[in-house]
């Protein structure tokens, strides 16, 4: 059992390159989203998902893209990577409509833009 | 709306010291609360949990009560280590918003020997 996987682990891209970052989890969870860490800032929510076929913007999306066609991934795309995107990047999974059911973190995408 | 609002850091602790980290919520339903903790170079993993008033979550020593009356989440340990040095976050979930999780900005705790 991987629980939620995340690719790459670091990244250094120039301003307006584009990439994807992957995500997948292996617990048929329904929920899945993305955060971005910044020092003194939290985690900020960026696009999330219910559900395959079905997602959403969260606090921080423009200048990001998702989708979501299977239960199992979803991927973040850059479409054209800015320095204000330099962060570390969390993909997150969780099941719905149970109480107390906790979130399942990957480890993390450490991304630089210069 | 919902949020959470956790005590700034960064905190520095001597070993064995008490440790209290302050969280206060504010939800439109009734939330389940958590603690997620973050070592160095990691994800976020959960440290403990409560889904109800009153109930107290635990785990590695670290306690939290749930108290509605104050709408508080207190992370609390009795005697730190080094090996607790971590970014502690609180966090909410509710029913309500679809699970949709909602976290405070983090707490550093550094513990030096």
């Amino acid at each position: 059992n991987a629980g939620v996987t995340q690719t790459p682990k670091f990244q250094v891209l120039k301003t307006g390159q584009s990439m994807t970052l992957q995500c997948a989890q292996d617990m048929n969870h329904e929920y899945m989203s993305w955060y971005r860490q910044d020092p003194g800032m939290g985690l900020r929510l960026i696009h999330y998902s219910v559900g395959a076929g079905i997602t959403d913007q969260g606090e921080v999306p423009n200048g990001y893209n998702v989708s979501r066609s299977t239960t199992e991934d979803f991927p973040l795309r850059l479409l054209s990577a800015a320095p204000s995107q330099t962060s570390v990047y969390f993909c997150a999974s969780s099941l719905i409509g149970q109480v107390g059911g906790e979130q399942y973190f990957g480890p993390g995408t450490r991304l630089t833009v210069t | 709306g919902n949020s959470v609002t956790q005590m700034e850091g960064p905190v520095t602790l001597s070993e064995e010291a008490f440790l209290t980290i302050n969280c206060t919520y504010t939800a439109t339903g009734y939330p389940s609360l958590f603690w997620y903790v973050q070592y160095p170079g990691e994800g976020l993993q959960l440290l403990l949990k409560a889904t109800k008033a009153d109930d107290k979550g635990s785990n590695k020593g670290f306690e939290a009560t749930y108290r509605k009356e104050t709408t508080s989440f207190h992370l609390e340990k009795g005697s730190v280590q080094v090996s607790d040095s971590a970014v502690y976050f609180c966090a909410l979930s509710d029913l309500d918003t679809g699970n949709q999780f909602y976290f405070g900005t983090g707490t550093s705790l550094t513990v030096i020997p």
